[in-house]
């Protein structure tokens, strides 16, 4: 399966712990976006990156969530001192480039104690 | 910033019956995806538009993409109980802070009664 693949699938963490999500794109996707998704409704963008670079972050809290897509290896969203409005569905997505679809991995949901 | 409105909220509909969502662009998009999300699912792509005034078919799925490039409408033709799921339009602008990221509609959950 060459999709969208994200670990965990599942991540319950208490609160003041630190969550870690990983994203590896398609094959052949250099961009990566993050969206969160709160219980019946729709998916909030978080960040964008590419390799390396982080191109827009104007979705992301100001404090406790970072990004990162390094030159080896998946992108990772990292959520410090978790709150319990943080248990969410987090959604990787990739693409070959900004104006083409997106196609969206299984997502990681967290559930904070 | 961009906002993307999608109506109906909801959508209760008899098997067999034809079913449209809305969606509506603050601003002009560089396109339009439509994705499904079934529930505990992840969004899967269903198309892109792209062009003004564009219309594409997938079996008994029509897409439109208005000429004005701010509003897009999803119609089945005859639901079937497997079309139950949540549809998403979302939009990607031109530019700046538009650049790459979708803005997502609300969605349009659709039930089909057998």
């Amino acid at each position: 399966n060459a999709g969208v693949m994200q670990n965990p699938r599942h991540l319950v963490r208490r609160r003041g712990q630190e969550a870690r999500l990983r994203c590896s794109p398609m094959k052949g996707h250099s961009h990566v976006y993050w969206y969160r998704q709160l219980p019946e409704e729709g998916l909030k963008f978080m960040v964008y990156l590419q390799k390396e670079n982080i191109i827009d972050e104007s979705g992301m809290p100001k404090e406790r969530f970072s990004a990162e897509f390094p030159k080896e290896g998946p992108s990772i969203l990292r959520i410090q001192q978790v709150v319990r409005g943080d248990s969410a569905a987090y959604f990787c997505a990739s693409s070959k480039d900004e104006s083409n679809e997106q196609f969206f991995g299984p997502g990681t949901r967290l559930t904070v104690l | 910033g961009q906002q993307v409105m999608q109506i109906p909220q909801y959508q209760h509909v008899q098997e067999g019956e034809d079913f449209t969502t809305y969606c509506n662009s603050s601003t002009t998009l560089s396109n339009i995806q439509w994705y499904k999300q079934r529930p505990g699912g992840h969004p899967v792509f269903l198309i892109q538009l792209v062009k003004s005034g564009e219309v594409k078919k997938q079996k008994r799925l029509t897409f439109q993409f208005g000429e004005a490039k701010k509003n897009s409408s999803l119609h089945i033709t005859a639901t079937q109980t497997t079309d139950v799921g949540t549809y998403f339009c979302a939009g990607q602008g031109y530019g700046g802070t538009s650049y790459g990221k979708l803005t997502f509609g609300q969605g349009t959950i659709l039930t089909v009664h057998p």
